[in-house]
């Protein structure tokens, strides 16, 4: 079964702080892979999206990097504001669908 | 949240009733989805939509029925809600499949009592 398994659950950072956040995936063969941002009471918004050939791509603080060998994504946040509190979902694609695979998505909580 | 809006936001409402929840978007995007958030799942696929009225099913489509008469709507019915239907709701519409991307609306949160 195609899963999408993300950790930590929760994560508590300081402010100006850097973290990394995981992501490890069953689909095999997938298109693409992406990041989502889920502010409370709000809809996913896109923060990047990796096809399978491509092994990081950055959208200003955020990094995301992908192992297809490994199967894992990790999404890194540089220099952390407190705007940055929200839940990251990572998100596959497989190939030959358009149908979104979600991961839980990891809740993350920036302090002052 | 790129032209989508949901209605209503929030509703309550009693098991066994019918609820419709609308979608409408101004991005003239073929590709309209219905999902579902729940707590220790990701979202998940309800029914979609790719073209006017032609729809499909999604991985959790018991319990729901879809229409899409005009490119901007695309409503979500719940013939007779259930408590399990508890659940925010969200829309989302993409101009095409594949590594084009996919925006959500804001979410509408349904609670059967």
């Amino acid at each position: 079964k195609n899963q999408v398994e993300q950790s930590p659950q929760s994560l508590i950072i300081l402010e100006g702080k850097n973290c990394t956040l995981q992501c490890n995936y069953t689909v095999s063969p997938f298109s693409n892979l992406r990041w989502y941002k889920q502010d409370t009471g709000r809809g996913p918004v896109s923060l990047t999206i990796m096809t399978f050939s491509e092994n990081t791509k950055s959208n200003g603080r955020y990094t995301a990097t992908l192992d297809a060998d490994t199967k894992q994504s990790s999404l890194h946040i540089t220099a952390s504001q407190l705007s940055d509190s929200a839940s990251y979902i990572c998100v596959v694609i497989p190939h030959n669908t358009d149908k979104l695979i979600f991961g839980t998505g990891t809740r993350l909580q920036v302090f002052p | 949240d790129a032209g989508i809006t949901q209605s209503p936001r929030h509703k309550v409402t009693e098991t066994g009733t019918p609820v419709t929840l609308r979608c409408h978007q101004t991005e003239n995007h073929r590709y309209m989805y219905w999902y579902r958030q729940d707590p220790g799942h990701g979202l998940r696929l309800i029914h979609y939509s790719y073209g006017v009225k032609d729809t499909d099913k999604g991985e959790v489509s018991d319990g729901y029925s879809v229409s899409r008469s005009k490119t901007e709507d695309f409503l979500l019915t719940l013939e007779s809600a259930t408590s399990s239907q508890t659940s925010v709701y969200f829309c989302a519409i993409s101009e095409s499949t594949g590594t084009y991307e996919q925006y959500f609306g804001p979410g509408t949160r349904l609670t059967v009592t």
